[in-house]
């Protein structure tokens, strides 16, 4: 298994601004995902993150949106840009060895 | 694109009583894990399975993966208030990527 933690754990932002997420895991793995999840929703896949190469962004996600690092095997961020109230929703990291763990999201409010 | 139909969205029962949810697809998965999400948590994987057929006891829970690897189901017995939560489903369409496809989940509440 995997502990992965995520910062920050909520924040309400602006409409217009931008929040980076950034995801730590304990060890170190080849694939990171992030997760968006809106409210009362299931879990959709924004992003494959693999380090060392571009993400893979799902259909509906661009990179000019939602931009993510993934400086080593152990770290990833996600930044949500231009922020719109429909943004708001919680942001999950995962990370897949045999099995995907999840950290424990970071929910955003955006006014 | 692989789609799985999660059933019911919503349950409600009483304490002591069984519960089966449903997980269905027109598509072959290689694997399916099933997750429990509380409030203001990430899920957490409760199992995997792997083989058609294949059934899982996790205490009061049982598992179960279709004999042609297209839908599952989660059965609950005696249900206590601690099992409340969000439950997914979530298939994996194998390849190297891990990509799952998710349910839209069944929320469960278990009351006194």
């Amino acid at each position: 298994s995997a502990v992965i933690s995520q910062k920050p754990s909520r924040d309400i932002c602006q409409r217009g601004t931008s929040l980076t997420i950034q995801c730590q895991v304990d060890s170190q793995v080849t694939m990171m995902f992030w997760y968006r999840q809106q409210p009362g929703q299931s879990l959709t896949l924004i992003a494959t993150a693999n380090q060392g190469s571009e993400a893979t962004y799902e259909s509906g996600f661009v990179i000019d949106k939602f931009p993510i690092s993934r400086p080593n095997l152990t770290f990833s961020t996600l930044t949500v840009s231009n922020l719109s109230p429909e943004d708001s929703s919680i942001y999950l990291c995962s990370v897949a060895t045999y099995e995907q763990y999840f950290g424990p999201g970071t929910r955003l409010t955006v006014t | 694109t692989q789609l799985l139909e999660q059933s019911p969205q919503f349950l409600s029962i009483q304490e002591g009583e069984n519960l089966t949810v449903y997980c269905n697809s027109s598509s072959v998965f290689s694997s399916l894990q099933w997750y429990r999400q509380e409030p203001g948590e990430g899920p957490v994987l409760l199992v995997t399975v792997v083989t058609g057929g294949e059934v899982k006891k996790l205490k009061r829970l049982t598992f179960q993966f279709g004999d042609a690897r297209k839908d599952s189901s989660l059965h609950i017995t005696a249900a206590q208030p601690g099992d409340t939560g969000l439950y997914l489903c979530a298939g994996d369409g194998g390849g190297s990527n891990y990509k799952l496809t998710f349910g839209k989940g069944t929320l469960l509440t278990v009351n006194p």
